[in-house]
């Protein structure tokens, strides 16, 4: 089975442009999540969705961030201006319903570096 | 509020000897669920194992053991005979029963295991 999926897996971009990062979850899976990380504040979770419909973005950092699932398997995570301290790993993890204890899985993550 | 402190930033072992990464939790939610993730060189995050916070047997998966504990709020793993493969971060996370998909992580342990 195919576990989440992301990509690029490796994004390099100058300060200022537009940052667009996929996901496909794994099938069936009704929640998807968003983290970053970075080796000064961990890992963050940034929004999540629940059958596609964004239930908590409080963790976006700033209006620059923004994220879209318009069906149950696609996700995107739009970063528009790109700045270099949004350069971290982002991860994309799903899941069954968290309530029954569900574990979440991630995808590769994406190494993004804004120079 | 939730929180989980692992407060062992890095370790190093020897090969094959024993290792204990330790994890200590809060929360005022009397059902909950335990995790931990392994996240070696190559980034991935890898789940291991989750507990349920009403059973406390311990488990045992081959080298890897955990202990928990509610009444010190522990979740300690244990890794026997290690091996340079164990080389890794391990991250410790936490999540409610109700009202909340959130998992809340630790700052995870950077375990070198050293032939």
């Amino acid at each position: 089975d195919a576990g989440v999926i992301q990509s690029p897996r490796h994004e390099v971009t100058e300060m200022g442009q537009e940052v667009t990062l996929r996901c496909k979850p794994i099938s069936g899976h009704d929640y998807l999540f968003w983290y970053r990380q970075t080796m000064m504040r961990g890992l963050e979770l940034l929004i999540y969705f629940n059958n596609n419909v964004p239930i908590d973005d409080s963790g976006m950092p700033e209006d620059r961030f923004s994220a879209k699932m318009p069906n149950a398997s696609f996700s995107t995570l739009k970063i528009q201006p790109s700045e270099p301290r949004d350069s971290a790993v982002y991860f994309c993890a799903s899941s069954l319903i968290p309530a029954g204890g569900n574990e979440q899985f991630f995808g590769p993550g994406t190494r993004l570096t804004v120079l | 509020a939730q929180k989980v402190t692992q407060a062992q930033t890095e370790i190093s072992v020897v090969e094959k000897e024993d290792v204990t990464l330790d994890c200590v939790y809060e929360t005022r939610d009397t059902t909950y669920y335990l995790f931990w993730y392994k996240q070696p060189p190559s980034g991935e995050l890898v789940f291991l194992i989750r507990r349920n916070s009403f059973d406390e047997q311990n488990e045992i998966s081959g080298r890897y053991s955990w202990n928990f504990q509610k009444s010190t709020s522990s979740f300690n793993f244990t890794i026997t005979a290690s091996q340079v493969v164990d080389s890794a971060v391990y991250f410790c996370a936490l999540r409610s029963r109700f009202g909340n998909e959130k998992l809340t992580f630790g700052t995870g342990t950077r375990l070198t295991i050293i032939p």
